[in-house]
């Protein structure tokens, strides 16, 4: 069935990059787009941006477009989402989610189960 | 972009209904028929419960319903169960190719 498995928990210093996986099964990895949100401890989903697994085009959230970069290794079916100049208040858990059988583009029905990234000195 | 705006917190008893609404502008609530809604129970990833709308994915009990006007999208739980008791996220496109999410609302079963 699909699945979107990410990468293990995290402790970065701030100032550090994180990257975070997510390997995908079931489905043709290049057929539909990518979307990473983030969750805060106690707080509401973020949303990140997207990648297009087939072209590798990305769109991100004016908030991120300086130090996040998205990208993907079509020969593993990977997604990747990298953070840079990490500070205290990108400690959260980080999901992939990806549109599948929702018919749409902008409704994610298939997520992967979080990777938390905790930044701390 | 800012987040759209949603109650922090709604109850109900069982078996009565609870409406949620989900207030942006017309840059993307009002602009477009891409509203979504999640449901997140504590520790999971969220789970889509509305797509476009109105759509109800598979599986997804026709008690739960999603509807539109104007700026204001609403999520509507009628026939309230115990496990219904999560927190719920709007979702809308914004243009450019972006997405937006509400701050969460809380729904308390009673």
């Amino acid at each position: 069935q699909v699945q979107l498995l990410q990468s293990g928990a995290e402790v970065k210093k701030p100032g550090a990059s994180v990257t975070v996986s997510c390997r995908t099964s079931g489905y043709t990895f290049t057929g539909y787009y990518m979307h990473w949100v983030r969750q805060a401890p106690g707080q509401g989903l973020e949303w990140m941006g997207w990648i297009n697994p087939h072209s590798g085009v990305t769109t991100y959230a004016q908030k991120f477009q300086d130090w996040v970069t998205m990208t993907r290794d079509t020969s593993t079916s990977t997604a990747y989402m990298e953070l840079r100049s990490l500070k205290s208040d990108d400690t959260a858990v980080y999901y992939c989610a990806s549109p599948q059988f929702s018919g749409s583009p902008w409704a994610f029905d298939i997520w992967g189960q979080g990777t938390m990234v905790t930044v701390s000195s | 972009q800012s987040a759209l705006t949603q109650p922090r917190s709604v109850s109900g008893s069982p078996g009565q209904s609870v409406t949620i609404s989900c207030t942006g502008t017309g840059s993307d609530v009002g602009g477009y028929n891409y509203v979504s809604w999640y449901q997140q129970h504590p520790g999971k990833a969220p789970k889509l419960m509305i797509s476009d709308v109105s759509k109800r994915p598979s599986g997804v009990p026709d008690r739960f319903s999603g509807s539109k006007s104007g700026n204001t999208a609403s999520l509507t739980i009628s026939v309230l169960q115990a496990e219904d008791e999560a927190d719920y996220y709007c979702c809308s496109y914004a243009g450019s190719y972006t997405a937006v999410f509400g701050g969460g609302t809380r729904l308390t079963v009673l």
